[in-house]
């Protein structure tokens, strides 16, 4: 099955910038979607499509996505930004969705 | 506003059964595929299962296939999830998500689902 690996923890001083990886096989050719899941609270699309944003998510949040590796990137990152970031692809060879194993991302 | 509100969680002994749904309000239901994803304690999300808009296709994760299955209800808007043969390591809080293209685009709050003697 179709493995995604993320980094367990990113530290960022505030107004910084955060690079959060997502690493699987050719993960360039499939659609990488990014979700942001606080304490208590569902989880939020942050970004889908590999560097789309959905309306009311800041433009501090961007992605992209090539060869082996896709990328979640907040720009001057404020304490509200701290939470864990999970990356999802779908797995169209066995016809299941995949979820990276999480990064916490922590404001220093 | 789109919303997605689950419920049917709770505390039941290893081997039982719990039956789960997500009622949905806000967009035309039958438009959409839905989803169960789930994130069991300290650990990350997990996608469960989906369902097609109408037809009913399913697929599930490997780690409950054969004892949960998914069904909806398009006239009454809900999406359900009969879990059988509960395990401890089913322990988790559910989430009804919506999709769209394959994105998640809406979550419900989730409910929680503890497997315990």
């Amino acid at each position: 099955s179709y493995v995604l690996t993320q980094p367990a923890s990113v530290s960022v001083a505030p107004g910084k910038t955060a690079k959060i990886t997502c690493g699987g096989n050719n993960i360039g050719t499939k659609g990488v979607h990014w979700y942001q899941r606080k304490p208590g609270q569902a989880p939020v699309l942050v970004i889908y499509y590999d560097a789309d944003r959905p309306s009311g998510i800041p433009e501090r949040f961007s992605g992209s996505s090539s060869g082996n590796t896709a990328t979640l990137t907040i720009s001057r990152v404020e304490a509200g930004d701290e939470a864990d970031y999970y990356c999802q692809v779908w797995d169209s060879s066995s016809d299941q969705s995949v979820f990276g194993g999480g990064t916490k991302l922590t404001v220093l | 506003q789109v919303q997605l509100v689950e419920s049917g969680g709770g505390l039941v002994k290893p081997g039982g059964s719990l039956r789960l749904s997500c009622a949905a309000s806000g967009f035309t239901f039958s438009d959409y595929y839905m989803n169960w994803i789930r994130q069991a304690p300290g650990k990350g999300l997990e996608w469960i299962s989906f369902i097609s808009r109408i037809n009913g296709d399913t697929n599930y994760a490997d780690s409950v296939k054969g004892r949960f299955t998914i069904s909806r209800d398009n006239a009454k808007n809900s999406l359900f999830l009969q879990m059988n043969g509960l395990r401890a390591e089913d322990t988790a809080i559910y989430f009804c998500a919506r999709a769209s293209n394959g994105v998640y685009d809406s979550w419900g709050q989730g409910t929680l689902v503890t497997v315990s003697s």
